[in-house]
């Protein structure tokens, strides 16, 4: 299984400014997912991120807003652009398990609260 | 598109009780499915999962067989334990496509 780590793990911001995070894996892998859980909500898919390519993002998620890079196999950053309390939510990194079940493993999050 | 349909919760049981939490799918093809279980203050984690239809994923004495003619993924365990309480996702997803999530049931379980 992969170790992915997430920083920050949580982060208090100010409304109009923006947030990055990052997502480091211990292996190589070639597709990253982050998705967004809002309180009390379930996940949802903001964005594929694949090593090399744009990223390509879901219906309702816009780059302008949550721009990713993926410089390699291993790092991937979210930015959370232009905060408003309605961005207060749980970010979190996946990664395919390279194997054929097409599970996916899940760093710890990053907890933001808007202010 | 595809789209995961678990019961409304909480759930609260006793210690010992019987779970049973329903998940139903729909989906074109054939799907992976899956249980993810969140505890308190801690990440996703896959719980157990099954690939085929009539395949049965079990795992820490939960279990779920994959029923293509009810297209249902339900989670059961015999007896739960406090530690057992958690929010528990069902999810399914395609080849290399997006993982898809259920909106996810709290269970609580008293000593």
């Amino acid at each position: 299984s992969a170790v992915i780590s997430q920083k920050p793990s949580r982060d208090i911001c100010q409304r109009g400014t923006s947030l990055t995070i990052q997502c480091q894996v211990d292996s190589q892998v070639t597709m990253m997912f982050w998705y967004r859980q809002q309180p009390g909500q379930s996940l949802t898919l903001i964005a594929t991120a694949n090593q090399g390519s744009e990223a390509t993002y879901e219906s309702g998620f816009v780059i302008d807003k949550f721009p990713i890079s993926r410089p390699n196999l291993t790092f991937s950053t979210l930015t959370v652009s232009n905060l408003s309390p309605e961005d207060s939510s749980i970010y979190l990194c996946s990664v395919d398990s390279g194997g054929n079940t097409g599970e996916l493993f899940f760093g710890e999050g990053s907890r933001l609260t808007v202010l | 598109g595809d789209s995961v349909t678990q019961m409304e919760g909480p759930v609260t049981l006793s210690e010992e009780a019987f779970l049973t939490i329903n998940c139903t799918y729909t989906a074109t093809g054939y799907p992976s499915l899956f249980w993810y279980v969140q505890y308190p203050g801690e990440g996703l984690q896959l719980l157990l999962k099954a690939t085929k239809a009539d395949d049965k994923g079990s795992n820490k004495g939960f279990e779920a067989t994959y029923r293509k003619e009810t297209t249902s993924f339900h989670l059961e365990k015999g007896s739960v334990q406090v530690s057992d309480s958690a929010v528990y996702f069902c999810a399914l997803r395609k080849s290399n496509s997006k993982l898809t999530f259920g909106k996810g049931i709290t269970l609580s379980v008293r000593p």
